[in-house]
């Protein structure tokens, strides 16, 4: 499969903890987005990368959220201290470029108790 | 910033029905709009798009619509099958603006009934 991969498929994590996940772009696709999906809502925007530069921040990605895309292929998004409300699915997207589409990955559930 | 509204939030068809599903968007600047189905469980996956040159895109039984001075768009999907049952999304986005992330609707749930 050359699709959007990410990794874990599920996390559970305490309410305080940090935790990471990771998304693999389709290899071609310069450009990385990141949503977050809560369920009965559409995806929600919280930042893109084009290469490794991180062009664009959402105001949801509050300061205990940062992503990095080191060498412009794979890219991780940090929480910290997480909440409570911070539980969503977090859905990873490539594309080719500012005007073409945006292929999903199958997301990250993060459940935070 | 691009507010998207989608309606119905659930549409309920009979198989072999038409349906049609309802966006509008609130930033004149916007210029793309793409429509993704998700089923439960699965990631969102494009289904069709439409740029601002165009009022009208089609694709087997899944058309688009465009009203640029309304600004609105629908999805319609003719000749109902089961396998259509799942959440659809609209979005829009201005790619030519500084904001590159698409902005989605609610999502509307199509029910295909037997």
């Amino acid at each position: 499969d050359t699709g959007v991969s990410q990794d874990p498929r599920h996390k559970i994590t305490k309410r305080g903890q940090n935790v990471t996940f990771r998304c693999d772009p389709i290899s071609e696709h310069n450009r990385l987005y990141w949503y977050r999906q809560t369920l009965g809502q559409g995806p929600e925007f919280l930042t893109y990368f084009q290469n490794e530069a991180q062009l664009e921040k959402s105001r949801l990605l509050s300061d205990r959220f940062s992503a990095e895309r080191p060498k412009g292929s794979f890219s991780t998004l940090e929480i910290q201290r997480t909440e409570q409300g911070d539980s969503a699915m977090y859905l990873c997207a490539s594309s080719v470029g500012a005007n073409s589409p945006l292929h999903f990955g199958n997301g990250t559930r993060l459940t935070v108790t | 910033g691009e507010n998207v509204e989608q309606h119905p939030s659930t549409l309920s068809v009979q198989e072999g029905d038409s349906a049609v599903i309802k966006c509008t968007y609130s930033d004149s600047a916007s210029n793309y709009f793409p429509w993704y189905k998700q089923e439960l469980g699965k990631r969102p996956q494009l289904i069709i798009d439409i740029r601002s040159n165009v009022g009208e895109k089609k694709d087997q039984r899944i058309a688009v619509t465009l009203n640029k001075t309304a600004k609105h768009f629908s999805l319609h999907i003719t000749e109902t099958q089961p396998e259509d049952s799942a959440v659809y999304f609209c979005a829009g986005k201005n790619s030519g603006g500084g904001a590159d992330g698409l902005t989605f609707g609610k999502g509307t749930h199509l029910i295909i009934q037997p």
